[in-house]
């Protein structure tokens, strides 16, 4: 199983460019997760989702947008990029609501804004 | 509101050497906790949780937890680092209505 799957990797765009970040999961879960990574902030989270078709906002939402068209995958789009959007960012997915499903990260994807 | 505070930002110990990070956490009822672990340039690796039951939790790679109530704690040990362990320690409270609250983190150095 490939569990949690980001792509790309890595990607440098220049301010104002726009790019779709893309995460894709195998285990069935319901619940679904976009967070960005800045040194000593921890995990901040972006957007989340509870299930197919539905997207919710997070802590630091603005300048992303998200959608889940189907339930395995859940998209992080970047309309006009600014250099403060230069992160790490991690996809991660859960099975569903009750407290103690624990979270199921992909690698993270390195975004450079220049 | 939840919140999770780990006090130690960044901590050095020797190879060999036991370990504890700290973590404590504030929730108005009982807290589903979890520690991950994070290598460079890896994602989040779920070490061990806590949901009731047996307040010392055992997880993978040879980590346990203890959750205690009194002090709202739910502090990371190790009898004996290895270099391998050399990595950042996340303590995660949560979900509450499908959101979990990350601490800031604590960098783990571990000496030869």
């Amino acid at each position: 199983n490939a569990g949690v799957t980001q792509t790309p990797k890595f990607r440098v765009l220049k301010t104002g460019q726009s790019m779709t970040l893309l995460c894709a999961q195998d285990m069935n879960h319901e619940y679904m997760y976009w967070y960005r990574q800045d040194p000593g902030m921890g995990l901040r989270l972006i957007h989340y989702s509870v299930g197919e078709g539905t997207t919710a906002k997070g802590e630091v939402p603005d300048g992303y947008n998200v959608s889940r068209l189907k339930k395995q995958n859940f998209l992080l789009g970047l309309e006009s990029a600014a250099p403060s959007q230069t992160s790490v960012y991690f996809c991660a997915s859960s099975y569903g609501y009750q407290g103690g499903q624990p979270q199921h990260f992909g690698d993270g994807t390195r975004l450079s804004i220049l | 509101a939840q919140s999770v505070t780990q006090p130690d930002i960044h901590i050095t110990v020797s190879e060999g050497a036991s370990l504890e990070l700290r973590c404590n956490y504030s929730y108005g009822a009982t807290p589903y906790l979890f520690w991950y672990v994070q290598s460079p340039g890896q994602g989040l690796q779920l070490l061990l949780k806590y949901f009731s039951g047996d307040t010392l939790v055992q997880g993978i790679k040879g980590f346990e937890a203890e959750f205690k109530r009194s002090q709202s704690s739910f502090n990371l040990r190790k009898p004996s680092v290895h270099w391998s362990d050399a990595a950042e320690y996340f303590c995660v409270l949560g979900p509450n209505a499908g959101k979990s609250t990350f601490g800031d983190g604590t960098t783990l150095t571990v000496k030869p």
